[in-house]
């Protein structure tokens, strides 16, 4: 089955305490991106990537870390993390080249709170 | 960069009427434009996209069109029905897909039976 997990889908955690958010993707998309999604606010890009080692900030990256050492794999770093990091996170993927048809295929989302 | 205001941020309509939500965007060179569903809980999951060399475009009962001059673009749905109670996302690019999408607020639309 097609799909895009991310781990974990919930995480309560304290500032200041480094955590990963892991995102696989088992459908060969060359592009991943993450995502917040917060009330009023709309879904907003942290980081994006374009192909393993190439990555690039979003509108919203401060704070962030990412990853692409491997195709499937886009993990979201929390370096040192802040209550306004509070959120639902989604990764997302996309084919690109002749096969791409500008759908964006969302994991289930992880929700995050840093208290 | 792109900017895409959406409105309104919640729409209440009984069941069988239409329902329309807007968006404008700001970046001229914006050519894909997706509408993105988002049920409670769930991830959001494509329903309708246009491109900028297209007018209007429709897939049953939802429908959407673009004004490329305005620059704006417009989600249509007719004969709503109590499974089309969702939030609601546009998104514009300048890429042609999925890369560097920037998304609306969202609507919360509710159907009311």
């Amino acid at each position: 089955e097609a799909q895009v997990t991310q781990n974990p889908r919930y995480l309560i955690t304290v500032t200041g305490k480094k955590l990963t958010v892991t995102c696989s993707q088992n459908m060969n998309h060359e592009y991943m991106s993450w995502y917040r999604q917060d009330p009023g606010l709309g879904l907003r890009q942290i980081y994006y990537s374009m192909n393993v080692e190439v990555t690039d900030k979003g509108d919203v990256p401060e704070g962030y870390k990412v990853s692409r050492k491997e195709k499937r794999n886009f993990p979201l770093i929390l370096e040192s993390p802040s209550p306004n990091q509070t959120s639902l996170y989604f990764c997302a993927s996309s084919s690109r080249g002749r096969q791409n048809t500008g759908e964006l295929f969302f994991g289930e989302g992880s929700r995050l709170t840093v208290l | 960069g792109e900017n895409v205001e959406q409105h309104p941020s919640t729409l209440s309509v009984q069941e069988g009427d239409s329902a329309v939500i807007k968006c404008t965007y700001s970046d001229s060179a914006s050519n894909y434009f997706p509408w993105y569903k988002q049920e409670l809980g769930k991830r959001p999951q494509l329903i309708i996209d246009i491109r900028s060399n297209v007018g209007e475009k429709k897939d049953q009962r939802i429908a959407v069109t673009l004004n490329k001059t305005a620059k704006h673009f417009s989600l249509h749905i007719t004969e709503t029905q109590p499974e089309d109670s969702a939030v609601y996302f546009c998104a514009a690019s300048t890429r042609g897909g999925a890369q560097k999408l920037v998304f609306g607020q969202g609507t919360r639309l509710t159907i009311n039976p």
